[in-house]
């Protein structure tokens, strides 16, 4: 079974411009959650779709938002970026998002705002 | 809200060693899962070992077990036989074992960088 796919993985922009990341999760997983990681500040959880549906939110500007389609990928959006939203972005994917189930991470797409 | 604190930046460890990564959490909930994450060099995240809150008895994944102290909300992880492979962030995370309408997130640690020197 494939596992969580991002793209692109790499990805260079200026400030006020705007990015969308993309996420496949594993196949029959319904639940896509984001994170933005940086050095000395771990993983920040930034939404989690289920079922198309935004289901949580961490607590991040509306200029991140995001969504999820009928087969379950997703993408986020970051508008008017900032030097600060240069991260690491993961998605992890799970079957309902809950309990003891494991999330399954995506490689990442680095951003670097300039 | 629940935080998850890790209070060593950087460890390093001898190869065929035994090192302890600490982790502690701060919550009011009696019902959750805890959970140790590995994001090795330029790859992917992964689950290495869970733990439940109301199983009493610690965890255990080949080299890799845990000290579980719900009391002192304390959740270490333990790697013995420390291989070089072994070396990567090690990310604590926290759980409700209560889903409401909104879900249920996970909260991270900062991590713990793990050196492992031959």
């Amino acid at each position: 079974k494939a596992g969580v796919t991002q793209t692109p993985r790499y990805l260079i922009k200026t400030r006020g411009q705007q990015v969308t990341l993309s996420c496949s999760p594993i196949s029959g997983h319904r639940s896509v959650s984001w994170y933005q990681q940086t050095p000395g500040q771990g993983l920040q959880f930034l939404f989690e779709y289920f079922s198309e549906t935004q289901r949580n939110k961490g607590n991040f500007p509306g200029r991140f938002s995001g969504r999820q389609f009928s087969n379950s990928r997703s993408e986020m959006n970051v508008s008017t970026l900032e030097l600060g939203d240069s991260a690491l972005y993961l998605c992890a994917s799970s079957l309902s998002g809950q309990g003891r189930e494991t999330q399954y991470f995506g490689p990442g797409t680095r951003l670097l705002v300039l | 809200a629940q935080t998850v604190t890790q209070s060593q930046p950087e460890m390093s460890v001898q190869e065929a060693e035994t090192v302890t990564l600490s982790c502690t959490y701060d919550t009011s909930e009696s019902d959750y899962y805890l959970f140790w994450y590995k994001q090795p060099p330029s790859r992917q995240m992964i689950l290495v070992i869970r733990q439940e809150a109301y199983k009493q008895q610690n965890a255990t994944e080949n080299r890799f077990s845990v000290n579980f102290q719900k009391a002192a909300k304390s959740f270490s992880l333990k790697i013995s036989d420390s291989q070089l492979g072994d070396a990567a962030m090690y990310f604590c995370a926290y759980r409700s074992a209560f889903f409401g309408y909104t879900g249920n997130q996970f909260y991270f640690g900062t991590g713990t960088s793990l050196t492992v020197i031959p």
